[in-house]
């Protein structure tokens, strides 16, 4: 089975820096998402990590270590449209269909 | 850019009766999944599709619950006999074929109330 963890909720200003954690214990491991989900909107894609290390994308970045079944979030230059709910997802390792696994996700909200 | 769609964004029926909910995957895709998200819980993965057939489901998906692709396009979830706790948003999502591409691409969602 899976189990991931993500804190349930964090504020943050704007302007400044946010790291939001998932930690994951699983039967088989085959990628990382982060996902991004404004309230009443479908989940749009952030991140996709596989490998041990960190992955860049413009002000969102994100960090693997499998060994540690650990993962994090980083957002900088906080803007008040980064106010949502952050979904990490792990894609078990061997099952046809890639299905994911989300966490409870972890609703950020940034302040002025 | 290319999108997964949903129809309707809201359906209510009455507890029994039976719903299908629609969706257009993005045309070059090839895997198709539906998702559920009950109001304030986390999102639980129901069935994946691929090549006609089912490749997973979980134990949400139970034999009230059916998957279709009708023809090239839809891609449809019914739900037989429907009861309160399936109340939901209902996503679709799709993915293209590939070995270095996971992302899936999620729709806007259905809302089902079960009244």
């Amino acid at each position: 089975g899976q189990n991931i963890d993500q804190p349930t909720e964090m504020t943050a200003t704007e302007g400044a820096i946010v790291q939001i954690n998932c930690t994951y214990q699983t039967s088989g491991f085959n990628g990382l998402f982060w996902y991004q989900q404004h309230a009443g909107e479908a989940p749009t894609f952030l991140s996709y990590n596989v490998l041990d290390g960190l992955e860049e994308k413009g002000r969102f970045s994100s960090f693997l270590s499998r060994s540690k079944g650990y993962s994090y979030l980083l957002l900088k230059e906080l803007q008040m449209k980064d106010s949502a709910s952050y979904l990490c997802a792990v894609r078990d390792k061997g099952n046809a269909g890639n299905m994911l696994t989300f966490g409870g996700g972890t609703r950020l909200m940034v302040k002025p | 850019e290319p999108e997964v769609t949903q129809t309707p964004s809201h359906q209510v029926t009455q507890m029994g009766q039976e719903v299908i909910l629609r969706c257009v995957p993005i045309s070059n895709h090839l895997y198709f999944y539906w998702y559920r998200q009950i109001l304030g819980q986390k999102v639980e993965f129901l069935v994946s599709f691929y090549n006609n057939e089912i490749s997973e489901k979980s134990e949400i998906f139970d034999d009230q619950f059916s998957v279709e692709r009708p023809d090239g396009s839809n891609f449809t979830l019914k739900i037989r006999s429907t009861k309160l706790e399936d109340s939901a948003m209902y996503f679709c999502a799709s993915r293209e074929d590939s070995s270095t591409s996971y992302e899936q691409y999620f729709g806007p969602g259905t809302r089902l109330t079960v009244t």
